[in-house]
């Protein structure tokens, strides 16, 4: 069945460039989302990607998509203590359901 | 205000005695998901539901059965909990062709001893 990959944690410094990475396995994927997750909540959608492009831009947030070796990469510029989160890779696969990677824990220090 | 609603948020009950979760949406979505989260496993689907009457099995449905007898309303029937089942599980509604816009709830935080 279809996996998605995600190194488990992070640790930055406040003000430093956080870059999160995740790979998959099902060529077919249509989108590939990241999800934030903060202690007690549910998940929130951050930013997706078509599988037809490279690159996406969301003020902060910059994400990557290397298709060929079918790796999804998130780039927090700038980031910040409340950046300190989980992040969730996923795929869209089929019509009916997400596949979540297992979740990176981002630990942004002062 | 749009929100998915899960009672309880925090449950401990012992093994076998059956429990029901409840999730609630006001969006009118079609799509409805349960999911539970374990550390170092990330999220799995348990069920979803494309719309009213109908469900299906996501990747880890054993132990668990679902309803959908209306379209803002989605149970989670553990009809004899066991301690593997002490989990974060998350309730989740969309609508069918925007999967990843998915509104969360808050979570039940479900112990079964």
């Amino acid at each position: 069945g279809e996996d998605v990959e995600q190194s488990l944690f992070l640790s930055v410094r406040e003000g430093d460039s956080s870059v999160i990475n995740c790979t998959y396995t099902d060529s077919s994927s249509t989108y590939l989302y990241w999800y934030k997750q903060e202690p007690g909540a549910g998940l929130q959608l951050l930013t997706y990607i078509f599988s037809n492009m490279d690159m996406k831009q969301d003020q902060r947030l910059t994400v990557l998509l290397n298709k060929k070796d079918k790796h999804l990469s998130l780039r927090i510029a700038d980031t910040q203590t409340g950046d300190s989160a989980i992040y969730f890779c996923a795929e869209r696969s089929g019509y009916s359901t997400l596949t979540f990677g297992k979740g990176t824990m981002l630990l942004v220090s002062p | 205000e749009a929100q998915v609603t899960q009672n309880p948020r925090y449950l401990i009950t012992v093994t076998g005695k059956k429990l029901t979760v409840t999730c609630s949406q006001n969006m009118n979505h079609e799509y409805m998901s349960w999911y539970r989260q374990d550390p170092g496993l990330g999220l799995r689907q348990i069920y979803y539901s494309m719309n009213v009457e109908v469900t299906d099995k996501g990747d880890v449905p054993e132990g668990y059965k679902v309803s959908r007898k209306e379209k803002r309303n989605f149970p989670l029937i553990l009809e004899s909990p066991s301690p593997n089942q002490t989990s974060l599980y998350f309730c989740a509604s969309s609508t069918p062709m925007n999967l990843a816009e998915a509104f969360f709830g808050q979570g039940t935080r479900l112990t079964v001893v």
